[in-house]
């Protein structure tokens, strides 16, 4: 079955640091692939996507890029700032019937002035 | 736009007891979504309506869990008899296809504490 496997938290990093959160996945067929964020006390709200390989997604400062070869999908930011605090959940979307998301555990990121 | 719509945002009940929550998802969205996020852990799809048709149920306990979207609009989600580990966060989505994909969109929760 489909599945997706995230680094584990909490990513604490002061501001104006980069930041690198590892997604990996295993799917069947050619999946979309997402990054959620929930801010405390919200619900998740997308982040960026991308539908095939070697896309890139980004919104907001942050990137990530579809590698089919290695199944990965990891989120970047080359400065991120306090307001980043949130949990990030990476997603991936089965190619068949409507589309069912599958999300990692999710990874907490506190940033420190 | 508006959002999707949850309610009630927070609900305690103790075990045995029923409880039932309602989402209304965004206008013109024919697909709705019920995940259920336990702390610590990502949302797991409870059950999938395509207008008011079940798509995917295949993960909701049936035995006590059910739900219902009438007119292919509102939807709710019932527990009945609750058990401790129904403690989680409730989570209504909805969406429509763009392009090759479907884009969900995210309620604010409702968390259900059971004690």
């Amino acid at each position: 079955g489909n599945s997706v496997t995230q680094m584990e938290g909490p990513v604490t990093l002061s501001e104006e640091a980069f930041l690198t959160i590892n997604c990996t996945y295993t799917a069947t067929g050619y999946p979309s692939l997402f990054w959620y964020v929930q801010y405390p006390g919200e619900g998740l709200q997308l982040l960026l996507k991308a539908t095939k390989a070697d896309d890139k997604g980004s919104n907001k400062g942050f990137e990530a890029t579809y590698r089919k070869e290695t199944t990965s999908f990891h989120l970047e930011k080359g400065s991120v700032q306090v307001s980043d605090s949130a949990v990030y959940f990476c997603a991936l979307s089965d190619p068949s019937g409507y589309s069912t998301l599958t999300f990692g555990k999710g990874t907490m990121l506190l940033v420190s002035p | 736009e508006a959002g999707v719509a949850q309610s009630p945002r927070y609900k305690i009940i103790e075990k045995r007891q029923s409880v039932a929550f309602w989402c209304n998802p965004i206008s013109g969205h024919a697909t709705l979504y019920w995940y259920q996020q336990i702390l610590g852990q990502g949302p797991k799809l409870l059950i999938q309506f395509q207008n008011n048709g079940v798509v995917d149920d295949s993960q909701l306990p049936k035995d006590r869990f059910s739900a219902e979207r009438l007119k292919g609009v509102d939807s709710t989600l019932k527990i009945q008899p609750a058990k401790l580990e129904d403690s989680a966060v409730y989570l209504c989505a909805s969406s429509r296809r763009t392009g090759g994909s479907y884009e969900q969109y995210f309620g604010p929760g409702t968390r259900l504490t059971v004690t």
